[in-house]
């Protein structure tokens, strides 16, 4: 099956600094790779995603890019700010299915004012 | 829309014990899915559904959980009998399937075995 590598497990960033969090993939066929956010205590909640016809994708401070390549992509977060503080998942579908998701261990990323 | 919505939010029983977790999809959506959540494992797929209908269960770990959609608006996981190691975070999700594959997550249930 397929197995998502996340790293780091924990990153730590000064307000207004960029923050950048890797995961690879094993199943080649993966094609649809969403990120999501879960504050402490709270739900994940999905913060962008990508598609593997796309390279990169932005909305406002957060990015994402995809190399299918080398079976790996980032999230970027510019300008961090302290709400950002949480855990980030990574994830990748597999099994022919864009909805059948394994998830990355998460990092947790701190932003310090 | 209220979300998708899960009952108990906390859970708490004695080994042994049967424990049933409630989940009310959005309405509309057709996809629904059970994770469970630990430190150790990170954040797992169990289960999921189309259109009521069980489509993967791989991830379900043993034959003491069990999983039921009767209906569009209605999903029960059930453990039987629950141990200690089942303690966990169990998220419900659903989707609106389509060309939107964004999973709405509910709040959780919190289930300790003792």
């Amino acid at each position: 099956g397929e197995n998502v590598e996340q790293h780091p497990s924990t990153l730590s960033v000064q307000e207004g600094d960029s923050a950048v969090i890797k995961c690879t993939y094993s199943d080649s066929a993966s094609n649809y790779f969403p990120w999501y956010k879960q504050e402490l205590g709270k739900r994940p909640q999905l913060i962008i995603d990508i598609r593997s016809n796309v390279g990169e994708k932005k909305d406002q401070r957060i990015a994402v890019t995809l190399n299918k390549t080398a079976k790996h992509f980032s999230l970027h977060i510019t300008e961090t700010q302290p709400e950002d503080s949480a855990v980030y998942f990574c994830a990748a579908n597999s099994g022919g299915s864009n909805y059948k998701l394994t998830f990355g261990k998460g990092t947790l990323l701190t932003v310090n004012p | 829309d209220a979300g998708v919505i899960q009952s108990p939010r906390h859970e708490v029983t004695e080994m042994g014990q049967e424990v049933t977790l409630r989940c009310k999809p959005i309405s509309g959506h057709d996809y629904l899915f059970w994770y469970r959540q630990t430190m150790m494992r990170g954040l797992e797929l169990l289960i999921y559904f189309n259109n009521n209908v069980p489509i993967d269960d791989s991830g379900m770990p043993e034959d003491r959980f069990s999983a039921k959609m009767p209906n569009a608006s209605f999903s029960t996981l059930k453990i039987q009998p629950s141990e200690p190691r089942d303690s966990a975070v169990y998220f419900c999700a659903s989707s609106f399937g389509g060309y939107s594959d964004t999973q709405y997550f509910g709040p959780g249930t919190r289930l300790t075995v003792l």
